[in-house]
Formats: C-alpha cells, sequence, structure tokens
C-alpha cells in the first residue's frame, strides 16, 4: 500500500528565503505526483504535475524534482513571499487501474514579513 | 479559468439523518472523484466515477455512501444516515478522459464543503 510522507510537518521562514519541501513515497511504480496548495479552510490548489518520465517541472518561482528510483520528490520555492504562507501537499498517483490520488499530511509553511 | 465547484460551502447535519453533498465538475472532464479530509489528518480517496459507474472505491466508502450523475452537470456524494465520524471536509474533483498522455492528467479540486455532524 502506497504511504506518502512529507517532512517538515511545519516550516517557518523569513520573506526573501528559498526554501524546499520534501514527499517520499514509499512504491516507487507510480505515473506522476501533484504538488498543491492548501489555504485554510479551502481547497486544493494544484500548482505542479510531473511525470514519472520527468525529472523536473517548474512553474514560476515553483520547481518541483521527481527522482522516481528513490520514491522522492522536492518542491522548490524561490525568493519566499508572506502569500506563500499555506498548506502544501503533495500526492502520488499510482495509475495501474487506480484512478485516486495518495496524499500525504502535508508542509505548513509561514513566511514570515 | 474552468473550476470545479462545491455547495453548499458548510452542512450541518444531525446525526443518523441523510446528507447530500453536490459538486459541479469541469464541463468537459469525464473522470471524477470524491475525496474527505478530517480535521488535521490526510486526504483521503472515497470513490472515483466514469461512465455513469463508479470506477474504484476506498473501504471507508461503505454502503451508507453513493454517488449520483443525475444530469450532464452535476455530480452528488449522499451518505445515508450520518455518524459522528463523518464530521470532515468533502472534496470533490475532476480530471480530463484519459488520452494519449496515458494517466498524466491533473485532478482539479473544488473549495470543499465542511460537514458537520451533530
Amino acid at each position: 500500500k502506497q504511504e506518502v510522507t512529507q517532512i517538515p510537518a511545519a516550516l517557518s521562514v523569513p520573506e526573501g528565503e528559498n526554501l524546499v519541501l520534501n514527499c517520499s513515497f514509499t512504491d516507487s511504480a507510480i505515473y506522476n505526483l501533484q504538488w498543491f496548495r492548501q489555504d485554510p479552510g479551502k481547497g486544493l490548489t494544484s500548482l505542479l504535475l510531473i511525470q514519472s518520465s520527468q525529472r523536473e517541472q517548474t512553474s514560476g518561482r515553483l520547481n518541483a524534482s521527481l527522482d522516481k528510483s528513490s520514491g522522492r520528490s522536492t518542491l522548490y520555492i524561490a525568493a519566499s513571499q508572506p502569500g506563500d504562507s499555506a498548506t502544501y501537499l503533495c500526492a502520488v498517483f499510482s495509475g495501474a487501474g487506480s484512478y485516486q490520488l495518495t496524499f500525504g499530511k502535508g508542509t505548513k509553511l509561514s513566511v514570515i514579513p | 479559468e474552468p473550476e470545479v465547484t462545491q455547495t453548499p460551502s458548510h452542512q450541518v447535519t444531525q446525526m443518523g439523518q441523510e446528507v447530500i453533498l453536490r459538486c459541479v465538475p469541469i464541463s468537459n472532464h469525464l473522470y471524477f472523484y470524491w475525496y474527505r479530509q478530517i480535521l488535521g489528518q490526510k486526504v483521503e480517496f472515497l470513490v472515483s466515477f466514469y461512465n455513469n459507474e463508479i470506477s474504484e472505491k476506498s473501504e471507508i466508502f461503505d454502503d451508507q455512501f453513493s454517488v449520483e450523475r443525475p444530469d450532464g452537470s452535476n455530480f452528488t456524494l449522499k451518505i445515508r444516515s450520518t455518524k459522528l465520524e463523518d464530521s470532515a471536509m468533502y472534496f470533490c474533483a475532476s480530471s480530463d478522459p484519459i488520452t494519449g498522455q496515458g494517466y498524466n492528467q491533473p485532478q482539479h479540486f473544488g473549495d470543499g464543503t465542511r460537514l458537520s455532524i451533530l
């Protein structure tokens, strides 16, 4: 059974700092990995989807990397801003007849002005 | 940008009552999903739906739960007799048809319905 872990659970950084959020998964047989942002009491906003054949995916100040063989992904946020404060979730899609995303518990990011 | 819409945003119900959560997926999407998130816990998969039938369901999705696509735009989750432990945020999601890219289509989520069982 796929398990997804995100470390750290919470992170507080000063504005302008570059930071890395980590995600690990136990079964490397995945089709893709999605990173989401969740604001308090809100839904999930898809940030990036990185396919199993890709190593990196970029969108603006965000860069996601994937090392499928070691079961790890990172989300790099450059020049952090207070508006980046949210919980960041990663979720893996294993495919092979299954349509579900398996989520980690998230990293709660606070960017201090 | 098209989005998934969920109503109501907050539902308060007495234990034992039936509740229906409603979702309008993105219009050209064909795969639909329900997930839930109990406060402080992970987002958990409940069910996926395609071509007017359930394609996959989790152990959580027992006989008390059902889904329906009553018309061309709505997708509903019904809980027949609610329990205290059904209190959670329920998310609807949808994704594009599986195309030549295989499974590499992102799932798009709504803002959720917070269900509170008293």
